[in-house]
């Protein structure tokens, strides 16, 4: 099992880029998850996504993120246009869809807006 | 929503001593209670976990107690050694029949002296 696959695994790109943060979720996991890490804030859920279908998207913090999941082992995070405050690690996470079951995460993204 | 508190945020104990994190939560309908450990540059990786229908549960060195009534939960690692240290998460979601996104706790930064 290769786990979750996230890339890039680092991005560094100026103010108001566009950017795109890819995830391969484990291969039967029909759940997935978007997390940003900062010191401040610490791990924040963003969007989740069940048979690629968005659940919850209330922690997505603006209308500049959106995110997608055009198949069972594919999903994009895009910022546009981002911005420096935007800089942080995002992770990936994937889970069976019984109950309770434990989320994998993939090893991040670190992404710095200049 | 859900609110999840961490304490403490630093805890540093000598080599083979206990260590005990605690946390609470605010949503009485959270069912389950996971705990990551994440070091430096990594990703979170599951280390136990707990549903609402149980008390306790251990593996070899680190267990987790929950008490539903006052609404938290703690961890503890016994017999610590130099490589437990790294950032201890606490989570809970509400999963009613899937699965759900995590709200987490700060965090706390477990310091093993040797």
């Amino acid at each position: 099992d290769a786990g979750v696959i996230q890339s890039p695994r680092h991005e560094v790109t100026e103010m108001g880029q566009e950017v795109t943060l890819r995830c391969k979720p484990i291969s039967g996991h029909d759940y997935l998850f978007w997390y940003r890490q900062t010191m401040m804030r610490g791990l924040e859920l963003l969007i989740y996504f069940n048979n690629n279908v968005p659940i919850d998207d209330s922690g997505m913090p603006e209308d500049r993120f959106s995110a997608k999941m055009p198949n069972a082992s594919f999903s994009t995070l895009k910022i546009q246009p981002s911005e420096p405050r935007d800089s942080a690690v995002y992770f990936c996470a994937s889970s069976l869809g019984e109950y309770n079951q434990p989320q994998h995460f993939g090893d991040g993204t670190r992404l710095s807006i200049l | 929503g859900e609110n999840v508190e961490q304490h403490p945020s630093t805890l540093s104990v000598q080599e083979g001593d206990s260590a005990v994190i605690k946390c609470t939560y605010s949503d009485s309908a959270s069912n389950y209670f996971p705990w990551y450990k994440q070091e430096l540059g990594k990703r979170p990786q599951l280390i136990i976990d707990i549903r609402s229908n149980v008390g306790e549960k251990k593996d070899q060195r680190i267990a987790v107690t929950l008490n539903k009534t006052a609404k938290h939960f703690s961890l503890h690692i016994t017999e610590t050694q130099p490589e437990d240290s790294a950032v201890y998460f606490c989570a809970a979601s509400n999963s009613g029949g899937g699965a759900d996104g995590l709200t987490f706790g700060k965090g706390t930064h477990l310091i093993i002296q040797p």
